[in-house]
């Protein structure tokens, strides 16, 4: 299958514990986005990198939260001192940068805060 | 900025009945429009998408054309199965933001057999 894998698929944690996600997109795509998607909303815009560049962060990404995509492959957004309201699913999507705005969506993680 | 406005759900149609979930967006370039789609326990799909004025994307059995003068790209099918249930998403991407999605909150439909 090479279509974009996330993983772990379920996470729960304490708050106030670090989380970290890892995202693999599809192989040639160049371009990668977070997003987090709450209970009966569309997915929210977090960040998007092109190959290790990251270009544009949301005000939604607060400094607990940090992302990374070293070698421009696989991706970590990683949630430091969880507070409740980080319970969401966290969703990846990969692009080509040419032409690339049909974007293809990994199946999410969902994080649950206790 | 950017946004997309989608009916409110849930939708319930009885099998066989014609679909419409109405989305509207507005932009301040030209995007592109989509429609993803999102069955139960499962990833976002994309469903079928437009990139310019008056293109229509069609894909399984359901349409939707790129109305530039109304800001609408509204999501049809002649006749629905169960198998279609589903959440449904519109959703609006511009080169000018990198392309990063803007998406609508999201239509849940029901289709009784």
């Amino acid at each position: 299958d090479t279509g974009v894998s996330q993983n772990p698929r379920h996470k729960i944690t304490k708050r106030g514990q670090n989380v970290t996600f890892r995202c693999d997109p599809i192989s040639e795509h160049n371009r990668l986005y977070w997003y987090r998607q709450t209970l009966g909303q569309g997915p929210e815009f977090l960040t998007y990198f092109q190959n290790e560049a990251q270009l544009e962060k949301s005000r939604l990404l607060s400094d607990r939260f940090s992302a990374e995509r070293p070698k421009g492959s696989f991706s970590t957004l990683e949630i430091q001192r969880t507070e409740q309201g980080d319970s969401a699913m966290y969703l990846c999507a990969s692009s080509l940068a040419q032409g690339g705005d049909t974007q293809y969506f990994g199946p999410g993680t969902r994080l649950t805060v206790l | 900025g950017d946004s997309v406005t989608q009916m409110e759900g849930p939708v319930t149609l009885s099998e066989e009945a014609f679909l419409t979930i109405n989305c509207t967006y507005t932009a301040t370039g030209y995007p592109s429009l989509f429609w993803y789609v999102q069955y139960p326990g499962e990833g976002l799909q994309l469903l079928l998408k437009a990139t310019k004025a008056d293109d229509k994307g069609s894909n399984k059995g359901f349409e939707a054309t790129y109305r530039k003068e109304t800001t609408s790209f509204h999501l049809e099918k002649g006749s629905v199965q169960v198998s279609d249930s589903a959440v449904y998403f519109c959703a609006l991407s511009d080169r000018t933001g990198g392309f990063k999605t803007i998406f609508g909150a999201g239509t849940r439909l029901f289709v009784k057999a």
